[in-house]
């Protein structure tokens, strides 16, 4: 049983669309933070969001952090074929030394 | 500035062979964290150490699994007798962390990428 789930798994999209991730869990975490991975590299940071409620905008991609710190959603505005990628939520969990737990990802393929 | 760097970037053994796997973290960073990522499971943490320390191992699968870290460059992530389910990518990380409530930001190497036949 996954503490972080992640929607929609796969998302296939054309360029200019907007889109909208979610991560959700029954756990309240300390922070969360979103990376993208691409193909053959490893995961980089986007954003980190520590207060419930907060709102956090770069460039095309507005982050929001849940009130009640529990869940959090990634919206693109305008999506770009250069969007493509993994994008991995991760709450720091105070029970787990307040490291951070991974969700399953979401895949997004912008299609130009 | 050098990131992460993670060597091999692609390993093929036999099951049984001993695998090690090899970390440099960046530079001044005090945390040091080896993940594993499946498609089956995603991104999960295997052990992660503080100024050299290892200060959680419970997400090690099982004793063929150890990793040491000699010093503040270096670490060390080694599989003996590897099985074809060790088969996934190896992500060495690191970050600057304080004490309490920190939120810093994890670098990721680009992994290497383990198949056990």
């Amino acid at each position: 049983t996954q503490l972080l789930e992640q929607s929609p798994q796969f998302l296939s999209i054309q360029e200019g669309e907007n889109l909208t991730v979610y991560c959700n869990s029954s756990s309240v975490f300390s922070s969360l933070q979103w990376y993208r991975q691409e193909p053959g590299e490893g995961p980089v940071l986007l954003v980190t969001v520590v207060t419930g409620g907060e709102v956090k905008k770069l460039k095309r991609l507005t982050f929001q952090f849940g009130d009640a710190r529990k869940d959090s959603s990634l919206h693109i505005t305008a999506a770009q074929p250069g969007d493509t990628g993994l994008y991995l939520c991760a709450g720091q969990l105070r029970a787990y030394g307040q490291n951070f737990v991974f969700g399953p990802g979401t895949r997004l393929s912008v299609l130009p | 500035d050098a990131g992460v760097i993670q060597s091999p970037r692609h390993e093929v053994t036999e099951m049984g062979q001993e695998v090690t796997l090899r970390c440099k973290p960046i530079s001044g960073h005090n945390s040091l964290f080896w993940y594993r990522q499946t498609m089956m499971r995603g991104l999960e943490l295997l052990i992660y150490f503080n100024n050299n320390v290892p200060i959680d191992d419970s997400g090690m699968p099982e004793d063929r699994f150890s990793a040491k870290m000699p010093n503040a460059s270096f670490s060390t992530l080694k599989i003996q007798p590897s099985e074809p389910r060790d088969s996934a990518v190896y992500f060495c990380a690191s970050s600057f962390r304080l004490a309490g409530r920190d939120t810093g930001e994890l670098f990721f190497g680009e992994g290497s990428r383990l198949t056990v036949l």
